[in-house]
């Protein structure tokens, strides 16, 4: 079983559409969570990290729920732009330890 | 957030050949991480590059195949030792910063003929 699980997609939504993308984790004692963004043949930048409390950030709002592993990516009012794969990161270990989804393609289209 | 500079950015090379990948870091960093992402999936880590000490490798992955040095707190290398077809790949340098976040290098990808 593997440590963190995502819908390789793709998603392809129209410009202005809401997109969510769910991840699952099976340490339950894993210690924080992040959403990256990876365009193509470029390396992973941090979206956004994952709060118990959930965090809003301008169209992305990211959740976690703790009860059943797994957190949420929400994309509100696509642009082109936001096509990238989409990764979920899971930290465990005080930091040492960082496990990655396979991630989630995104296609947003005109 | 940190600075990584990796290279080389890309490489061609002969099987049973040896490539060395630099990361260097605009700053003291606690924990640096080598990955490595195949066509098409996720990353992997292949290990931790311990200051002053032997890295951490995973699973799967040798000392003798990816040989890493990390002198300092800003300054890691990993090589990629008698490289075959299946070595091709995109290697990743990565930094944690305030042991939380993690920060990649623009990646070095390799293809072997």
């Amino acid at each position: 079983r593997k440590e963190v699980e995502q819908d390789p997609g793709p998603f392809n939504v129209p410009e202005g559409a809401t997109v969510a993308f769910n991840c699952t984790y099976s340490n339950s004692a894993s210690q924080s969570f992040f959403w990256y963004r990876q365009d193509c043949r470029k390396e992973p930048k941090l979206l956004m990290s994952v709060y118990s409390s959930g965090n809003e950030d301008g169209r992305f709002t990211a959740q976690l729920n703790r009860a059943s592993q797994y957190i949420s990516l929400l994309i509100r009012d696509s642009k082109l732009s936001d096509s990238a794969t989409y990764l979920c990161v899971v930290n465990e270990d005080n930091f040492n330890k960082f496990y990655f989804g396979s991630g989630t393609k995104l296609n947003v289209k005109p | 957030s940190a600075v990584i500079s990796q290279k080389p950015s890309r490489d061609i090379c002969q099987r049973g050949t040896s490539l060395t990948i630099q990361c260097q870091v605009d700053s003291q960093v606690t924990m640096m991480f080598w990955y490595r992402q195949q066509p098409g999936q996720s990353l992997t880590l292949i290990a931790t590059a311990n200051q002053g000490s032997e890295a951490t490798y995973e699973s799967g992955f040798v000392i003798d195949k990816f040989p890493i040095s990390r002198p300092n707190l800003t300054f890691s290398t990993l090589t990629v030792s008698n490289m075959s077809p299946e070595d091709s790949s995109i290697y990743l340098c990565s930094v944690g910063r305030n042991g939380e976040k993690l920060f990649f290098g623009s990646g070095t990808q390799l293809s072997v003929l």
